[in-house]
C-alpha cells in the first residue's frame, strides 16, 4: 500500500522568512514523489517532482529514502507562494497519484 | 483554453438521483484520470483510462459509479442514486504517454466538478 503523510494542514510564516513544508511517505518499491500546488481559485498544478531535481520558484524538495521523506523548502517565502500544497507519490506499478492532506500556506506580509 | 476542461462546474441534485459529469482533456493527451476530493483532504483516485481503454479502478469506484471513454477522447463519470457521501469535488486530469516511459509524464488538472447532494 502508498500512502503520503502531511502533517500540518497549516503553516504561517512571515515573508522572508524560510518555509519548509513536510512530507512523509510508505511504500514499498522506488516511488516518484512529486509536489503539486493549487493558488487561490485556480486548478491544481504541479510544482516540482524528484526525478528533474529542478528548483521552481525558489522551491526545491530532496527525496530522502533513509527517512522516506520529501519535504519541500524555499529559504525566503513570499506572499505569492500562499496556496494549499499537495506532495503526491506514484508507485512504479501505476499511473495512479496518491496524495497526502495538504498544507496551507499563508506567508504575510 | 486549451487546459482540461470539466463541465458542469457545479452540480446540486436530490439523493436518489442520477449524475453525469464529462470531461475534455488535452487534445493529443492519451492517459485521462478520474480523482475525487472531499473537504479538508487530498484528492483520492477513482479510475484511469489509456485511450478508450480502463486500466485500472479503485476500491473507492463502487457500483454506483461508472466512467467511460468511448472514443479515447472525452469521458463522462456517471453516479447512480447519488448519496450525500457522495458530496465532493471530482477532478479530471490528463496526461500523455511517451515511447518509451510514462514515469515522467506530468498529470494536468482541471477545474473540478463540485457536486452538492441534498
Amino acid at each position: 500500500a502508498q500512502r503520503v503523510t502531511q502533517p500540518e494542514k497549516l503553516l504561517s510564516v512571515f515573508k522572508g522568512a524560510p518555509v519548509e513544508l513536510k512530507c512523509n511517505y510508505s511504500y514499498s518499491g522506488s516511488p516518484e514523489l512529486f509536489w503539486y500546488v493549487q493558488y487561490s481559485r485556480q486548478r491544481l498544478q504541479l510544482l516540482l517532482r524528484h526525478i528533474s531535481r529542478e528548483s521552481i520558484k525558489g522551491f526545491t524538495a530532496d527525496l530522502n529514502k533513509g527517512e522516506t521523506s520529501f519535504h519541500l523548502k524555499k529559504p525566503f517565502a513570499q506572499e505569492e507562494d500562499s496556496a494549499m500544497y499537495y506532495c503526491a507519490l506514484r508507485g512504479t506499478s501505476g499511473s495512479r497519484l496518491t496524495f497526502g492532506e495538504g498544507t496551507q500556506l499563508t506567508v504575510n506580509p | 483554453d486549451t487546459g482540461v476542461s470539466q463541465n458542469p462546474r457545479h452540480k446540486i441534485t436530490k439523493r436518489g438521483q442520477n449524475v453525469t459529469f464529462r470531461c475534455d482533456p488535452i487534445s493529443e493527451h492519451n492517459r485521462l484520470y478520474w480523482y475525487r476530493q472531499t473537504l479538508g483532504q487530498g484528492p483520492e483516485f477513482l479510475t484511469y483510462f489509456q485511450n478508450e481503454a480502463q486500466l485500472e479502478k479503485s476500491r473507492l469506484l463502487s457500483d454506483r459509479f461508472s466512467a467511460e471513454r468511448p472514443k479515447g477522447s472525452f469521458s463522462t463519470l456517471e453516479i447512480q442514486r447519488t448519496e450525500q457521501g457522495d458530496s465532493a469535488m471530482y477532478l479530471c486530469a490528463s496526461s500523455p504517454t511517451s515511447g518509451r516511459t510514462s514515469s515522467y509524464n506530468e498529470q494536468f488538472f482541471g477545474p473540478g466538478t463540485r457536486l452538492t447532494v441534498l
